[in-house]
């Protein structure tokens, strides 16, 4: 166990609709990273988080957008969402050890199906 | 761009080493890891070692970094059949903001 939670483990959902995913970091990461699985694309880093501001932005669609809260869990939202969209969606969260290195712990996924 | 690159499949009998490669781009300021995810599951971390470095060794795995040939491999000695699953290398750049560039992942099979 990362100590890395995230909810649900499972969705199902139709093409047009709105999903939210949650992620809440281990305890003292300020750090949160999300990533998306999927067969085509393989893992492909989406956004990053730290203490509640955007830092980096990867390949992630305008559809989709995320946000860290006060409590420093994250959302990431996915709207208008298409079939291929369905992936496996993971967030990790990190401590910054010295020399710049940090290690992203990461939860067990929230797996999207969009029929 | 940044690439990072595996091979496909590997499979092994049990009690043999496994080899995993890995190709990544190079960067004064790397660090490279090594994650496993079994069937259902998330990334585990399994290892990680600086671009300077040349290898690194944790209990069964041992970690060589080629950093001429921007080659990385990950060697499992002993290999257990519990050791099946894909193995990913992931590159992340300290000037670039850390975040993980992942290879393809090898499919690891464990023969008993």
């Amino acid at each position: 166990d990362s100590g890395v939670t995230q909810t649900p483990k499972h969705l199902i959902t139709a093409t047009g609709q709105r999903v939210t995913l949650r992620c809440s970091p281990r305890s003292g990461d300020l750090s949160v990273y999300w990533y998306q699985q999927s067969l085509d694309q393989g893992l492909q880093f989406l956004i990053h988080y730290y203490n509640g501001e955007e830092r980096a932005k990867g390949n992630i669609l305008e559809r989709f957008s995320a946000q860290q809260f006060p409590d420093l869990h994250s959302e990431l939202n996915l709207s208008s969402l298409e079939l291929g969209d369905s992936a496996l969606y993971f967030c990790a969260s990190s401590v910054v050890k010295g020399a710049g290195q940090e290690t992203q712990y990461f939860g067990p996924g929230t797996r999207l199906l969009v029929l | 761009g940044e690439d990072v690159e595996q091979s496909l499949f590997l499979s092994v009998r049990e009690g043999d080493s496994s080899v995993i490669n890995c190709t990544y781009t190079d960067s004064s300021s790397t660090y490279l890891y090594w994650y496993k995810q079994e069937p259902g599951a998330g990334l585990q971390l399994l290892t990680y070692i600086f671009s300077n470095m040349d290898m690194k060794q944790d209990q069964r795995l041992t970690v060589l970094l080629n950093k001429k040939d921007k080659h990385l491999s990950l060697r499992i000695a002993d290999t257990q059949t519990g050791d099946s699953a894909i193995y990913f290398c992931a590159e992340s750049i300290v000037e670039a903001g850390n975040m993980l560039t992942f290879g393809g992942g090898t499919r690891l099979m464990v023969k008993p």
